[in-house]
């Protein structure tokens, strides 16, 4: 069946310190590939995503992911955490149209100042 | 300003009513959806529509209905028959990037459903 996991449920990391969110999907072929950010009571952000071509992937608020289809891992990295990075992210994958998008359970990041 | 709102932000409901939750985009998109979030869990998918006068069942259908008589509009409605409609409620809208052959989806600030 398919599915995206996100393996860490909570993440604390020190302000200025690097980031990693992990992101891993169990797709028949290789899918369309998302990341989101979702403050308190409030909707989803586009981070970044992947449809094709060069596999790290630039995005905003200084945020970069690296897709690994040998490892079906799309992981989200920051060099340098800021406090207004705390928030809640998500992973999400689409296989061919977003009909069939589907979404991990979501990392929320604590920044401890 | 181009954008996805949806109203009202917080919405109180007794049991056994009916409640209606809006959903409006203004970035000509075609295609629109209606996601639940419970707490500690990803989205899940309520309906989606690609068209006008057109729209397909998600994973967690039951107990909820959509129209879509307009482009911009994707009204969601939340039954009695909905056992624990209590959540937080995201729509969103996409459309298809032939520049990138890929399909973006873009959301609303969300609608806080709690049943009293």
């Amino acid at each position: 069946a398919q599915s995206v996991t996100q393996p860490d449920i909570h993440i604390t990391v020190s302000e200025g310190a690097s980031l990693e969110l992990r992101c891993n999907y169990s797709y028949g072929a290789t899918p369309y590939l998302f990341w989101y950010v979702q403050s308190p009571g409030q909707g989803l952000q586009l981070l970044l995503k992947y449809f094709s071509g060069d596999t790290l992937v630039q995005g905003i608020k200084g945020f970069e992911a690296e897709f690994k289809r040998s490892q079906s891992s799309f992981n989200l990295r920051k060099p340098s955490v800021h406090w207004s990075d705390a928030a809640e992210y998500f992973c999400a994958v689409a296989l061919y149209n977003n009909n069939d998008m589907r979404f991990g359970a979501g990392t929320r990041l604590t920044v401890k100042p | 300003d181009g954008g996805i709102t949806q109203s009202p932000k917080y919405l109180f409901r007794k049991e056994g009513q009916n409640v209606t939750l809006s959903c409006e985009q203004n970035l000509n998109h075609d295609a629109m959806y209606w996601y639940r979030q419970d707490p500690g869990q990803g989205l899940r998918l309520i309906y989606y529509s690609q068209i006008v006068n057109d729209f397909q069942k998600g994973d967690i259908a039951e107990g909820y209905s959509v129209s879509r008589e307009k482009k911009e509009s994707f009204p969601l409605t939340v039954t009695s028959a909905q056992k624990n409609p209590t959540a937080f409620y995201l729509c969103a809208s996409s459309t298809w990037d032939t520049r990138t052959s890929g399909d973006t989806q873009y959301f609303g600030p969300g609608t806080r459903l709690t049943v009293l």
